[in-house]
């Protein structure tokens, strides 16, 4: 399997632009994460999932912030409108269960807002 | 609400040396705990993993322990290398895991 694939790589858009993060979690995971890391907070979980549907997004920051897996291969990350604060590494991460499985990451994406 | 703390911040060991990571937490409520590499502008790797039933896991030059009763875990690297260089991140939990801020490595030749 190749892992856990995210795209892009890179993201530089202005304030108040929709942006979407797409990740391809590992095939056969029934878990899907979302998490978000910042030099001041660090990794954080923003949402995740669990055989497509969502389990908790308390980290969710507030509504500008979506996120979606339309199939157990897909998920998106969407913030509309983005403000600078969102500027961040966004990673994706998946495993085959919630507790006693390895965590498997994506290489992540790294947003800019302008 | 689970706090994870690694200390220190960063470290530089010559290369050779036997070195230890420490890693303490506030809720011993937890169901497993991993301990991860990640290297600049990269994802996070997985480097063991302590299930439930577990105290103690070894992989290769690495060794991870948990001793849930005082909050806290070490993680052990044998003969340091240039290689080892990274930023090592504990993470734990009862479901989800909570990251701490981690350790940066630097191994010099």
């Amino acid at each position: 399997d190749a892992g856990v694939i995210q795209s892009p790589r890179h993201e530089v858009t202005e304030m108040g632009q929709e942006v979407t993060l797409r990740c391809k979690p590992i095939s056969g995971h029934d878990y899907l994460f979302w998490y978000r890391q910042t030099m001041m907070r660090g990794l954080e979980l923003l949402i995740y999932f669990n055989n497509n549907v969502p389990i908790d997004d308390s980290g969710m920051p507030e509504d500008r912030f979506s996120a979606k897996m339309p199939n157990a291969s897909f998920s998106t990350l969407k913030i509309q409108p983005s403000e600078p604060r969102d500027s961040a590494v966004y990673f994706c991460a998946s495993s085959l269960r919630l507790v006693d499985e390895k965590l498997f990451f994506g290489s992540g994406t790294q947003l800019s807002v302008l | 609400k689970q706090e994870v703390t690694q200390i220190p911040a960063a470290l530089s060991v010559p290369e050779g040396e036997n070195l230890v990571l420490n890693c303490s937490f506030t809720d011993s409520a937890i169901y497993n705990l991993q301990w991860f590499r990640q290297d600049p502008g990269k994802g996070l790797t997985s480097l063991l993993l302590i299930q439930s039933s577990q105290r103690e896991q070894t992989s290769g030059r690495l060794n991870a322990s948990l001793d849930k009763s005082s909050g806290r875990s070490t993680l052990y690297i044998a003969a340091s290398q240039p290689g080892d260089s990274a930023t090592y991140l504990c993470a734990l939990g009862y479901s989800t895991l909570t990251f701490g801020k981690g350790t940066m490595l630097l191994v010099s030749p």
